[in-house]
C-alpha cells in the first residue's frame, strides 16, 4: 500500500543554518503531497503542497519539489530561525479512490538553537 | 480561514468512564477525521466520516465509536476509557465531494489523560 517515510529526528541546527528534511513515498499513480508543521501544544498546520510532478510548493521560506523520478518531496529552507522549531510531517493523498484520507510520515522534530 | 474547534484542550477522566470528545468545523466540509498522536507512532487514524451519519473505520478503531448527526460536528466516544487511551487526539476536516486532493485542516488537539 501507499506509504511515506521521513528522516528520523531530532534535527538540531543553529539559527540561519540550511535545513533539509527528507521525505520519500511509495504510491501508485500520481498522489498529491503535503508538508504539515506542528508547533508545541498545537494541532497540525498545512505548510505547503504540490499536486503534480515537478511542482514546487512554497510558504514562509520553506520549499519542496515533487520529484516523481525519485519519489521524493524533501523540505528545505535556506535560513532557519528559532521560531521554526516544531515537528514536521510529510503526507500524501492517494491518487485513486479519493476518500480524503491522508497518509502521514512519522514526523521529524526540528530544534533550532540561537 | 477554516476553523476546526475541539471542545477541550486538556481532559482528565477515570478508567471505565464514557468519554466524549467534540469537534466542530465552520467551513461546510464533508469529510471529518479523528486521529490519535503518540510519541514515536505519528498520527494514527481512528475513524472518519464523509457525510452526515456516515462513518468508516480507520486503522485503530477498537475501543472507540463516533457520531456525526450534523455536518459541522463530529464526536469521538470512548465507550469505557482505559489507561492505554491516554493520548493527544486530533480532529481534522477537508472539503470532500468531487474535489480531489484537498488538504486536511486540524484543530488544536485534546490532550486526554485516563487515570
Amino acid at each position: 500500500g501507499d506509504s511515506v517515510t521521513q528522516m528520523e529526528g531530532p534535527v538540531t541546527l543553529s539559527e540561519e543554518a540550511f535545513l533539509t528534511i527528507n521525505c520519500t513515498y511509495t504510491a501508485t499513480g500520481y498522489p498529491s503531497l503535503f508538508w504539515y508543521v506542528q508547533y508545541p501544544g498545537e494541532g497540525l498546520q498545512l505548510l505547503l503542497k504540490a499536486t503534480k510532478a515537478d511542482d514546487k510548493g512554497s510558504n514562509k521560506g520553506f520549499e519542496a519539489t515533487y520529484r516523481k523520478e525519485t519519489t521524493s518531496f524533501h523540505l528545505e529552507k535556506g535560513s532557519v530561525q528559532v521560531s521554526d522549531s516544531a515537528v514536521y510531517f510529510c503526507a500524501l493523498s492517494p491518487f485513486s479512490g479519493n476518500t480524503g484520507k491522508l497518509i502521514f510520515g512519522q514526523g521529524t522534530t526540528l530544534q533550532v538553537k540561537p | 480561514d477554516v476553523k476546526v474547534t475541539q471542545s477541550s484542550r486538556y481532559l482528565v477522566k477515570r478508567t471505565g468512564e464514557k468519554v466524549f470528545l467534540e469537534c466542530v468545523q465552520d467551513m461546510d466540509h464533508e469529510n471529518m477525521f479523528w486521529y490519535r498522536q503518540d510519541p514515536g507512532l505519528g498520527l494514527r487514524l481512528i475513524y472518519f466520516s464523509y457525510d452526515v451519519k456516515m462513518k468508516e473505520k480507520g486503522d485503530i478503531p477498537e475501543g472507540y465509536s463516533v457520531s456525526r448527526e450534523k455536518k459541522e460536528r463530529f464526536s469521538l466516544i470512548l465507550e469505557s476509557a482505559s489507561t492505554n487511551q491516554t493520548s493527544m487526539y486530533l480532529c481534522a476536516s477537508s472539503l470532500g465531494g468531487a474535489a480531489p486532493n484537498q488538504p486536511q485542516h486540524f484543530g488544536d488537539g485534546t490532550r486526554l489523560s485516563i487515570l
